[in-house]
């Protein structure tokens, strides 16, 4: 078990540019979350995956956010055209959950994104 | 999920007993009690889980009470590497609608001194 891996750890960005967020899930795990959290407040939820399936996505928190999984391993998240208001850590999660067995979620230790 | 209310702070003093309450009171029959802590710069740990019974790991001990409207959270000899923002966090059972997300308040911080 090697944990939930996230890159980079920090990210300095001009407002108006695009950034990308990696995170390797621990191997087992279908499930794959995403939350973020601001300063002095905990995370918040923003989507999640089962598999290669984004089964939710309404909790985030533009058009101008998207995430993929595209194999069912790794994902990544987007910002596009990036706002001050986006600076916060963007957390990744994954676990495994099969009909009635819903094991915990392991936490990786965030991508930092600062917006100049 | 369920609401939960955590003291803002607390302090402890390093080897003794750290009780780290949380309130409940809406929590239904199907829904975990887990508790998560962050450490400064670090994402949620997980530390322990459960549903009606009391659990202990090699962690912690999670007290839950007979009517399940309330937990505690022990951490038997705190040291300072204890010190972290706790959440108590309640989550439904099974895999299903409602079960993939964690909804966490701002917690407990607690202090760990010397």
């Amino acid at each position: 078990d090697t944990g939930v891996s996230q890159d980079p750890r920090h990210k300095i960005t001009k407002r108006g540019q695009n950034v990308t967020f990696r995170c390797d899930p621990i191997s087992e795990h279908n499930r794959l979350y995403w939350y973020r959290q601001t300063l002095g407040q905990g995370p918040e939820f923003l989507t999640y995956f089962q598999n290669e399936a984004q089964l939710e996505k309404s909790r985030l928190l533009s058009d101008r956010f998207s995430a993929e999984r595209p194999k069912g391993s790794f994902s990544t998240l987007e910002i596009q055209r990036t706002e001050q208001g986006d600076s916060a850590m963007y957390l990744c999660a994954s676990s495994f959950a099969l009909d009635r067995d819903n094991q915990p979620q392991h936490f990786g230790d965030g991508t930092r994104l600062s917006i100049l | 999920d369920a609401k939960t209310t955590q003291p803002t702070s607390m302090d402890c003093a390093e080897g003794r007993a750290a009780n780290l309450p949380c309130n409940h009171s809406t929590i239904s029959g199907n829904e975990y009690v887990y508790w998560y802590r962050q450490i400064h710069s670090q994402g949620p740990q997980y530390i322990i889980h459960g549903l009606k019974n009391n659990e202990t790991n090699e962690m912690a001990s999670l007290i839950i009470t007979e009517d399940r409207k309330s937990s505690t959270l022990i951490l038997p000899h705190a040291t300072l590497r204890d010190t972290a923002v706790y959440y108590c966090i309640v989550r439904f059972a099974y895999s299903g609608a409602g079960s993939y997300q964690l909804t966490f308040g701002k917690g407990t911080k607690l202090s760990v001194i010397p």
